[in-house]
């Protein structure tokens, strides 16, 4: 079955950049995208951005606009996502995924906390 | 952006009984709207999709109606491993795929 495993824990500066990875297994990683959504600390779900496996396409959430870059390595089947000029309140768990466009979201990986903290 | 409503913020009810849980779009949304369950420490999982359709592993206890901006999940009798927080998803208008705000279901 569909398995997606993201990278472990990170701690990071105010101001710094942070890359997370999602490695897919147990489907064709290219026939379908991968959606990163994030939780903040006893928040709720905020969908970030969407990219297709096949063509590289990318959507991002307009808050995240200029900040998030999404990628992909089909060698690998292994999604990532980059957030850049990291705050505070970007402190959360990031989760990968798999997605179509237009599409709910299953399954999804284990999830990543990312902590920024001075 | 569509918005999505969820209702009550916190259901208590007893094992055994019925839950139902609501959420609202702020427009239609048609049939595109799917479910997920999430347990303290674990990622969200698909429970249902398009309305009505129980993903993989989901229990029949489990059902969804709705259509257009009116949506219901409904578990028919609880068991302990339901007492959970439910999301609802649209994905009618995307990107994004806009959340509700979730319901937490919690042991009267």
């Amino acid at each position: 079955q569909a398995l997606l495993v993201q990278s472990g824990a990170e701690v990071k500066k105010p101001g710094a950049s942070v890359k997370v990875s999602c490695k897919a297994s147990g489907y064709t990683f290219t026939a379908y995208g991968i959606s990163w959504i994030r939780q903040a600390p006893g928040q709720g779900l905020e969908w970030m951005a969407w990219i297709s496996a096949y063509s590289g396409n990318t959507y991002y959430a307009q808050q995240f606009q200029g900040r998030v870059t999404m990628t992909t390595d089909t060698s690998t089947s292994t999604a990532y996502m980059e957030l850049r000029g990291l705050r505070s309140d970007d402190t959360a768990i990031y989760y990968c995924a798999r997605a179509d466009d237009l599409s709910w979201f299953d399954p999804w990986g284990q999830g990543t906390l990312v902590t920024v903290s001075s | 952006e569509i918005v999505m409503t969820q209702s009550p913020a916190t259901l208590s009810v007893s094992p055994g009984e019925r839950a139902t849980l609501s959420c609202r779009a702020s427009q239609s949304v048609t049939s595109n709207l799917a479910w997920y369950q999430q347990k303290p420490g674990q990622a969200p999982r698909l429970l249902m999709y398009d309305v009505s359709t129980r993903a993989t592993g989901c229990p029949a206890r489990f059902s969804g109606s709705g259509s257009g901006t009116e949506f219901t999940l409904t578990i028919s009798s609880l068991q302990s491993e339901d007492f959970a927080v439910y999301y609802c998803q649209q994905y009618n208008n995307w990107p994004p795929g806009t959340f509700g705000q979730g319901t937490k279901v919690e042991i009267k």
